[in-house]
């Protein structure tokens, strides 16, 4: 398989605390996308990174790319209890994989 | 705005019955894909296709056909469900080539069960 592999798999932290997640992979890639997943919804797109950056901004999203250990970071700073939800990096080759996600619980 | 369009929603399925998964985008995108969504395995591509037309194999093709014959829609057929098959099943289309970095539109979500 060339699925990425995000770590943790879960994550529990209070409001207010930061979450940080990781995603490798094991091929070249042209970008990284980072996707959220609501329970018992589609996912929707929250940053891309292009292989030729190495860190991103978003609102309160951080996210950095590191080709050479083909790794990336999702930092989601001050989080709330809104941000309870699973987290998916997807890259691509020739087509998008997704990797297996971090389940992220963030209480208030 | 409809976006993504999935049905249907819940379904089940006896093994060895076959069944049609409807996917539609009002978006004219180019790119429409299907996933599976496994507990710990994340989503698993099964078919995509990059044009009207055009098809081809993702990662777990085995089982399942698909066709595009207009840009707006792109059915997953099962053609005789097996126990194995059971998953909540994605559609997604983006503009062009998941490639080029445009993001992906998912639709809601189909939850079959095959017993």
């Amino acid at each position: 398989s060339q699925q990425g592999e995000e770590d943790p798999q879960a994550l529990s932290i209070q409001e207010g605390e930061n979450a940080t997640m990781n995603c490798s992979y094991k091929t070249s890639i042209n970008n990284l996308q980072w996707y959220r997943q609501n329970s018992g919804r589609g996912l929707v797109h929250l940053i891309l990174i292009r292989s030729n950056e190495r860190e991103k901004h978003s609102g309160r999203l951080r996210v950095t790319l590191d080709t050479s250990k083909k790794s990336s970071s999702l930092l989601i700073t001050a989080s709330r209890a809104a941000d309870t939800a699973s987290y998916f990096c997807a890259y691509n080759n020739n087509d998008m994989r997704f990797g297996a996600g971090t389940r992220l619980t963030v209480k208030p | 705005n409809a976006g993504v369009t999935q049905t249907p929603k819940f379904q089940v399925l006896k093994t060895g019955q076959s069944m049609t998964l409807q996917c539609a985008q009002d978006m004219n995108h180019e790119y429409m894909s299907w996933y599976r969504q496994d507990p710990g395995m994340g989503l698993r591509l099964i078919h995509y296709s990059v044009g009207a037309g055009i098809t081809d194999q993702g990662e777990v093709p085995n089982g399942y056909n698909v066709s595009r014959s207009t840009t707006e829609d792109f059915p997953l057929r099962l053609l005789s469900a097996a126990p194995s098959q059971t998953s909540v099943y994605f559609c997604a289309s983006s503009y062009a080539l998941h490639s080029s970095g445009n993001t992906i539109y998912f639709g809601e979500g189909s939850w079959l069960t095959v017993v």
